[in-house]
């Protein structure tokens, strides 16, 4: 069965600084990854999507990695806002399928 | 603002009652997905529609119905809800439904209360 994990489930940080968010899948065929936010009470909202042949991708001050051959692929927050807060949730398609795997996403919690 | 408009924003709504979700897109989308978000869980994909006059099951597709009978709407039918089914429902679009080039674009959801 295909998963995505998705690490740490949780994560405070003061304002300013950087932060790392982990994710890690066993979907095969890949075909591509996204990176939304969710703002609380809100829908995702895409961040970045990524293909086998990309290693990195950038939006702003969020910057997401890929290695498909370890399976893995991070998304790294730049000189965090406020307005960062949300749940950072991780996307995995298989190729072929119209059901993408979503992981279960981590809780950012930017503080003054 | 093109997107996607969901009806109503909350409900409760009494065990054993029928109720319909809507969604409505303006993007000329071919793609539309029904999902429900639990706490703790990732969204699951309850039915999805690739383009206008098909329908498919997603993960936990029992207890609900859809339809598309146009590119815009894709209703969301609970025929005789149950408890299990209180939960938050974000309707989704996308260019195409096999790998989409620009992801999904979600709706703002919709919070049942089944009770």
């Amino acid at each position: 069965k295909n998963q995505v994990e998705q690490s740490p489930q949780s994560l405070i940080i003061l304002e300013g600084k950087n932060c790392t968010l982990q994710c890690n899948y066993t979907v095969s065929p890949f075909s591509n990854l996204r990176w939304y936010k969710q703002d609380t009470g809100r829908g995702p909202v895409s961040l970045t999507i990524m293909t086998f042949s990309e290693n990195t991708k950038s939006n702003g001050r969020y910057t997401a990695t890929l290695d498909a051959d370890t399976k893995q692929s991070s998304l790294h927050i730049t000189a965090s806002q406020l307005s960062d807060s949300a749940s950072y949730i991780c996307v995995v398609s298989e190729g072929g399928s119209y059901i993408p795997t979503f992981g279960r996403g981590t809780s950012l919690i930017v503080h003054p | 603002t093109a997107g996607i408009t969901q009806a109503p924003t909350s409900q409760i709504l009494a065990a054993g009652r029928s109720m319909t979700l809507r969604c409505t897109q303006d993007m000329r989308h071919n793609a539309m997905y029904w999902y429900r978000q639990d706490l703790g869980l990732g969204l699951r994909l309850i039915h999805y529609s690739n383009t206008a006059g098909t329908t498919g099951k997603g993960e936990v597709p029992d207890g609900y119905s859809v339809s598309r009978a146009n590119t815009d709407d894709f209703p969301l039918t609970l025929a005789s809800a149950v408890p299990s089914q209180t939960s938050v429902y974000f309707c989704a679009s996308s260019d195409s439904g096999q790998e989409p080039t620009e992801g999904y674009t979600f709706g703002s959801g919709t919070r049942l209360t089944v009770v």
